[in-house]
């Protein structure tokens, strides 16, 4: 099973700044087959990114994730309050699919 | 509206069983793998299993392998997963969510989820 771990563990910015969101793999993430997805407290996951760098639909080009094999990161170019959520990434390329543990981004 | 909607969450004691379903409307759902991912209670996201649009390549996490069934229905455009054996480590919010690519397999990525469905197991 391929264990993403996601850092840092909490992130603590303003708006208008820019975050920047890790995942590294325990092994190499087939055809950077990676998501992520951004949760907000009582809802459901979003799809925000999925083969390492394309945005889904809808989400908006500040959004943007980048990397393959055992290092990504998801970009957030400038903050609004709105992004301030839970970022989780997923590996879908092998069996079992594996999630993050995910990065809180809080408002500093 | 592409929309999924679970229902079937309870409050259940060790050992038990449940049914889980999520009745899928505004695509066209035999297409399309569908997963169950759970979420226990302030912790991440867990994937559980995956059936392919057939029918026909279930898929799951070695933690509910054996006590798990997951099947659809096409013609009633509805998911199911068949929960038996429940520990309290089972207790989470259920979500049912659509793969993004109608493509043989199963997994993500997930383009639609439900709003979840709450499995309590407690004595």
């Amino acid at each position: 099973e391929i264990v993403l771990t996601q850092s840092p563990g909490t992130l603590s910015l303003s708006p208008g700044e820019r975050a920047t969101l890790s995942c590294r793999a325990s092994q190499s993430v087939s055809s950077s087959y990676l998501a992520w997805y951004q949760q907000k407290p009582g809802q459901a996951p979003r799809l925000l990114i999925y083969g390492a760098s394309s945005r889904a639909t809808g989400i908006p080009d500040n959004f943007s994730g980048s990397g393959s094999g055992t290092d990504f990161t998801l970009t957030i170019s400038r903050l609004v309050p709105e992004d301030f959520a839970v970022y989780y990434c997923q590996q879908y390329g092998t069996s079992p699919n594996t999630f993050g543990q995910g990065t809180k981004l809080e408002i500093k | 509206e592409v929309q999924l909607l679970e229902s079937g969450g309870d409050l259940v004691q060790p050992g038990g069983s449940l049914r889980l379903s999520c009745a899928a409307s505004g695509f066209t759902f035999s297409s399309f793998a569908m997963s169950w991912v759970r979420q226990a209670p302030g912790k991440g996201l867990e994937w559980v299993s995956a059936l392919s649009g057939g029918g026909s390549n279930t898929y799951y996490a070695d933690s509910v392998k054996g006590r798990f069934t997951i099947s659809r229905d096409n013609s009633k455009n509805t998911l199911y997963l068949q929960m038996n054996s429940l520990r309290t480590e089972d207790t989470a919010v259920y979500y049912c969510a659509k793969r993004l690519i109608a493509a043989p397999g199963g997994g993500g990525p997930f383009d639609i989820w439900g709003q979840g469905t709450m499995v309590t197991v407690s004595p």
